[in-house]
């Protein structure tokens, strides 16, 4: 079975904190993504990676960075924590196809980080 | 124009009954992939079934089953004998041939679905 586990289920951080959110995966796969998912919203990209140290800007790259050091790692990080950064992150993971249209993502558990 | 509708904002449906979570998607692209994941209150969001533009056939994963109307470009979700451990929200993603640089989905804003005993 496909494992993707992330480094907390609940976070509680106050505004101007560096936050950090971790992920790993198991399946040794090339596509790790990091999304955010909001009531109303469904689930949108942060960022991706393909590769280890490659990232690519999602829609909505603004406030977060990511680092991809080792292939079955990605992490999350929030530089300055503000309250509309409030949400669920979701972390997910993919094997690189040759059919890229089929490639199934492998989600995480979530964090829910709520920003004070 | 928003890539990915779910006009269902929530459904409910009696125990044992099939129940239908509408889906409807917007792309120029000829190749494309649809999936439909199930997120329960947990949070983790599960993959439930995949269907490919070019498929001939509907996909069918168990008890779930997908209505593909490519002319209509809707891709509705089919759960048939609905179990009380079908309550959860359901989403419904693409991802574009064109947009395959990026790899990511594209989510619809998903439909909670509550199975009444």
């Amino acid at each position: 079975d496909v494992k993707v586990t992330q480094s907390s289920r609940y976070l509680v951080k106050r505004t101007g904190e560096k936050v950090f959110l971790e992920c790993v995966q198991d399946m040794d796969h090339e596509n790790m993504f990091w999304y955010r998912q909001d009531p109303g919203l469904g689930l949108r990209l942060i960022y991706f990676s393909y590769d280890v140290k490659m990232k690519e800007k999602g829609d909505i790259p603004e406030g977060y960075s990511v680092s991809r050091e080792k292939k079955e790692r990605f992490s999350l990080i929030l530089e300055s924590a503000s309250t509309n950064q409030t949400s669920m992150y979701l972390c997910a993971s993919s094997f690189l196809s040759s059919s890229a249209v089929q490639e199934t993502q492998y989600f995480g558990p979530g964090t829910r980080l709520l920003v004070l | 124009a928003q890539k990915i509708t779910q006009t269902q904002p929530g459904m409910f449906v009696q125990e044992k009954e099939a129940v239908t979570l509408d889906c409807t998607y917007d792309t120029s692209d000829p190749s494309y992939g649809l999936f439909w994941y199930k997120q329960p209150s947990s949070g983790e969001m599960i993959f439930l079934i995949y269907q490919g533009s070019y498929d001939q056939q509907n996909a069918t994963e168990g008890r779930y089953s997908l209505n593909f109307q490519k002319a209509r470009k809707s891709a509705n979700l089919v759960i048939s004998a609905s179990q009380l451990g079908d309550s959860a929200m359901y989403f419904c993603a693409m991802r574009e041939a064109m947009g395959t640089g990026r790899r990511a989905l594209t989510f619809g804003s998903g439909t909670r679905l509550q199975v009444q005993p």
